[in-house]
């Protein structure tokens, strides 16, 4: 299975702050990479596919970029709705597996 | 609008199995695929698996092989999650999550099932 790796495990920004999160995987997945947002108790909401395109509706303060095995989401200024769990999942294969979470609160 | 309508919270004991069903509604239900995501108490997600809502085909996680079964019933627009041997690790919010493709982009997910097993 590709290991997912995500740091830091836990941030505190303030709102007007730029925050960037990175994704490691153990093996190439090209560019085959996620980015979930999810907020306590609730699903996951579909962010960035491909690395870097932004999903219909996203605000694009969110940004991704990356390929191989190394992977960023950048918030370019924080907002109070941002404020929760990131995840990053890989499609390149089979199982498809996702990170730890960081997890964003408020300073 | 698209929307993906859970069954509710489910309590079943060491053994048992479960069936969860996944309602879609505001668009094709064949055009898509529908995966299987959950999260247990403080862990990340975990994919489980897939159906193609068309053909019925399904692949699966390794870790589940066995004791998991994805089905479709087109004619209402529902798919199922049936876990069986139920073992206090499957304490989970199981999520169906809309895909177009095999590969995970969950555009829209359910609401999520809250599977508790406890003896």
């Amino acid at each position: 299975d590709i290991q997912m790796t995500q740091s830091p495990s836990s941030l505190s920004a303030s709102v007007g702050d730029r925050v960037t999160i990175t994704c490691r995987t153990s093996q190439s997945i090209k560019h085959y990479l996620n980015w979930y947002q999810q907020s306590p108790g609730k699903a996951p909401k579909f962010l960035i596919y491909a690395s870097s395109t932004l999903q219909s509706g996203v605000p694009s303060r969110f940004s991704g970029s990356g390929s191989g095995t190394n992977f960023t989401l950048t918030i370019s200024s924080l907002q109070p709705e941002d404020f929760a769990t990131y995840y990053c999942q890989q499609s390149f294969n089979n199982p498809q597996t996702f990170g730890q979470g960081t997890r964003l609160d408020i300073k | 609008q698209v929307q993906l309508v859970q069954s509710g919270a489910e309590v079943k004991k060491p053994g048992a199995s479960v069936k969860v069903s996944c309602k879609a509604s505001g668009y094709t239900f064949t055009g898509q695929y529908i995966h299987w995501v959950r999260q247990a108490p403080g862990q990340r997600l975990e994919w489980m698996g897939w159906i193609n809502s068309y053909s019925g085909g399904t692949d699966y996680a390794q870790n589940f092989q066995g004791r998991l079964t994805m089905t479709r019933d087109t004619s209402i627009s529902t798919a199922y999650m049936e876990l069986s041997r139920l073992t206090s690790d499957d304490t989970a919010v199981y999520y169906c999550a809309r895909s177009g493709l095999a590969a995970l982009r969950g555009d829209y997910w359910g609401q999520g099932t809250l599977v508790t097993v406890s003896s």
